[in-house]
């Protein structure tokens, strides 16, 4: 079975600073992807970025960026140059081998910037 | 394109009445999925789909049926509603392969008195 572990239940950080927030994973399959959302108080998901098991790559998607630790099993959200409206709830996720509609969920990190 | 499309947005149920919650989405996805999010947690996987006529249970699925008569609609049923199952409720749906994302409806909030 597959799990994510979310040890953060909130982190305050300063507009304009880097924030980091952690996700470590347990499965025994080789192939998985890893995904993060963002849920503001608005409540809807929205996807921020995707890194798959066999990248070589840490994913990058503007702001954010996967930190991929494959052997720590960690995929780290970074988020860059902070702003307000990053205000949030995160939330990592995996998927096993042919099972992107089967998401697992951290339990969640809220993320709040102050001014 | 609308997306994934939920309804309704809210509802309160009395302890023992049924109802469907509706998911649509147009963008022509075989794989969608329903979860439910409590307070303070993260989403769990009630039942999911992929393609029409296929169906297969999540994590938590007791209490709830579905089924996939269209690729496009998804409808989530509650049989006997209990206070238990209050909670948010929401639709996904994606492309087969793992390199997609899901692609999440608006949410129900359902309350079960």
């Amino acid at each position: 079975a597959q799990k994510i572990t979310q040890t953060q239940p909130g982190m305050f950080v300063q507009e304009k600073e880097a924030v980091t927030l952690d996700c470590t994973y347990d499965t025994s399959d080789p192939s998985y992807g890893l995904f993060w959302y963002k849920q503001p108080s608005s409540g809807e998901m929205i996807f921020l970025i995707y890194q798959g098991s066999y990248d070589q790559q840490n994913a990058t998607e503007g702001r954010y960026s996967l930190n991929f630790q494959k052997a720590r099993k960690s995929a780290n959200l970074v988020i860059s140059a902070s702003q307000l409206g990053d205000s949030a709830m995160y939330f990592c996720a995996m998927n096993p081998p042919r099972g992107a509609q089967k998401l697992v969920f951290g339990q969640g990190t809220r993320l709040t910037i102050n001014p | 394109n609308a997306g994934v499309t939920q309804t309704p947005k809210f509802q309160v149920l009395k302890t023992g009445q049924s109802m469907t919650l509706q998911c649509a989405q147009d963008m022509n996805h075989e794989y969608m999925s329903w979860y439910r999010q409590d307070p303070g947690m993260g989403l769990r996987l009630i039942h999911y789909s992929v393609g029409a006529g296929i169906t297969d249970q999540g994590e938590v699925p007791n209490g709830y049926n579905v089924s996939r008569s269209t690729t496009e609609d998804f409808p989530l049923r509650l049989l006997s509603a209990a206070p238990s199952q209050t909670s948010v409720y929401f639709c996904a749906s994606t492309n087969r392969g793992g390199r997609t994302e899901q692609f999440f409806g608006p949410g129900t909030r359902l309350t079960v008195l």
